[in-house]
């Protein structure tokens, strides 16, 4: 299974960009990478995801670099209600191979500090 | 459209005593998943299911049991419960499982205490 690693804990202050890592070195080549954020008490959410090119929506930003071993999340400006711990997934294919399940590692911590 | 939902919010089970954490989804999605996610953990696969009548095992199946009798709805039943299924419980869906951009939904868990 791909496996991926990133730092338990991260600050930023209220309004400003948030950049997230990612290692996923042994990512193969049809692997998409894919994040979500879990607020507290609540459920995960989906938040991004990408292949090669970095890629952007409403929520962030995900720069991949170009040997697809590393990714970044980014955060334009981050707001207190961004304080969530955000995961960092290459999915696993289910056992009979009819799709996929999401890896969950530990994630990220981030804490917003006015 | 009200997403993924689950209930109970909470519950307190005694040691032995059995259960069914209701989860529903109004997507028409085909693919359900039930996780659970132990303090400080990630979330970790229990059962899944690919569409009615259709489940299989994840990575931590043993002590539940699953059924799926329509598209909407994907039950997770806990026969004797154990100290060690506390836990909180989410249940997900997606609707283009298979699919390498598939995201998943996820409901707003079931938080069980087993004492």
């Amino acid at each position: 299974d791909a496996k991926t690693t990133q730092p338990n804990s991260m600050e930023s202050n209220e309004e400003e960009p948030v950049h997230l890592p990612c290692n996923h070195s042994t990512i193969s080549g049809t692997d998409y990478i894919h994040w979500y954020r879990q607020l507290p008490s609540q459920g995960p959410e989906y938040v991004i995801h990408g292949l090669t090119s970095n890629v952007n929506n409403r929520m962030a930003s995900l720069a991949i670099a170009e040997d697809r071993k590393s990714s970044t999340l980014i955060l334009h400006r981050a707001t207190l209600r961004d304080a969530a711990v955000y995961y960092c997934i290459l999915r696993d294919r289910l056992p009979t191979n009819s799709g996929y399940a999401l890896n969950f590692g530990k994630g990220t911590s981030l804490l917003v500090t006015p | 459209n009200a997403g993924v939902t689950q209930t109970p919010k909470f519950r307190i089970l005694k040691i032995g005593q059995s259960m069914t954490l209701q989860c529903t989804q109004d997507m028409n999605h085909n693919y359900m998943y039930w996780y659970r996610q132990d303090p400080g953990m990630g979330l970790k696969l229990i059962y899944y299911s690919v569409g009615a009548g259709i489940t299989d095992k994840g990575e931590v199946p043993n002590g539940y049991n699953v059924s799926r009798s329509t598209t909407e709805d994907f039950p997770l039943r806990l026969e004797l419960a154990a100290p060690s299924q506390t836990s909180v419980y989410f249940c997900a869906s997606t609707g283009l499982a298979g699919a390498r951009q598939e995201t998943q939904y996820f409901g707003p868990g079931t938080r069980l205490l087993v004492l």
